[in-house]
């Protein structure tokens, strides 16, 4: 089975500042989609940003963007200009081109300080 | 569109009682899945479903759970008996195939469960 690893439990960015939250996965797949959550308070997961495994381009929403390295099999996210409501929980999340189910991350809290 | 509905929102039961938690997936989405999240164990795959039909239950606990998928609408997650380790915030998902490929997972406000 895949495994998604975030070696980050905690992090912490100031408010305008950017904060880089790190996720590498295992795979022997070539092609697959691969997805960051955000968890607020309200515990409602809601999609950040996703990446498919075949497309070069890095994906980009607003302040938000991945830096995809497919060899390296990592998939960080960047959130740029950090407002307070970007504070939460943020889950990586791998899932097959052909398969079904999801594969989670553990998380990594995020606390923007004003 | 409505998005993923759940019900209850919150529960609370005691020790020994049958709960049964309801999920309503986007019309569409052909595959639908059950979360359970805890601060111990992060989020755990309980069981999903594609087309009604249960394809992988490795997840599910022990024998006291229990999911079924009627139809397309609707699905459910018993658990009888109910025990204090129960206790957690369980989440339905749903997704579809759009264009050759998955989109995400849309995720329900979950469950609360607390069970005394």
């Amino acid at each position: 089975a895949q495994t998604v690893t975030q070696s980050q439990p905690e992090m912490s960015v100031q408010e305008a500042e950017t904060v880089t939250l790190s996720c590498t996965y295992d795979t022997s797949e070539s092609d697959y989609y691969l997805f960051w959550y955000k968890q607020p308070p309200s515990r409602q997961m809601i999609l950040v940003i996703r990446q498919e495994a075949y497309k070069q381009q890095n994906a980009t929403e607003n302040r938000f963007s991945v830096n995809f390295q497919k060899a390296a099999k990592s998939f960080s996210l960047k959130i740029s200009d950090s407002q307070l409501g970007d504070a939460a929980m943020y889950f990586c999340a791998y899932r097959s081109y052909a398969g079904n189910q999801f594969y989670f991350g553990t998380g990594t809290s995020l606390t923007v300080i004003p | 569109d409505a998005g993923v509905i759940q019900s209850p929102r919150h529960e609370v039961t005691e020790m020994g009682q049958e709960v049964t938690l309801r999920c309503k997936p986007i019309s569409g989405h052909d595959y639908l899945f059950w979360y359970r999240q805890t601060m111990m164990r992060g989020l755990e795959l309980l069981i999903y479903f594609n087309n009604n039909v249960p394809i992988d239950d490795s997840g599910m606990p022990e024998d006291r759970f229990s999911a079924k998928m009627p139809n397309a609408s609707f699905s459910t997650l018993k658990i009888q008996p109910s025990e204090p380790r129960d206790s957690a915030v369980y989440f339905c998902a749903s997704s579809s195939r759009r264009g050759g490929g998955f989109t995400e997972a849309f995720f329900g406000q979950g469950t609360r469960l607390t069970v005394v």
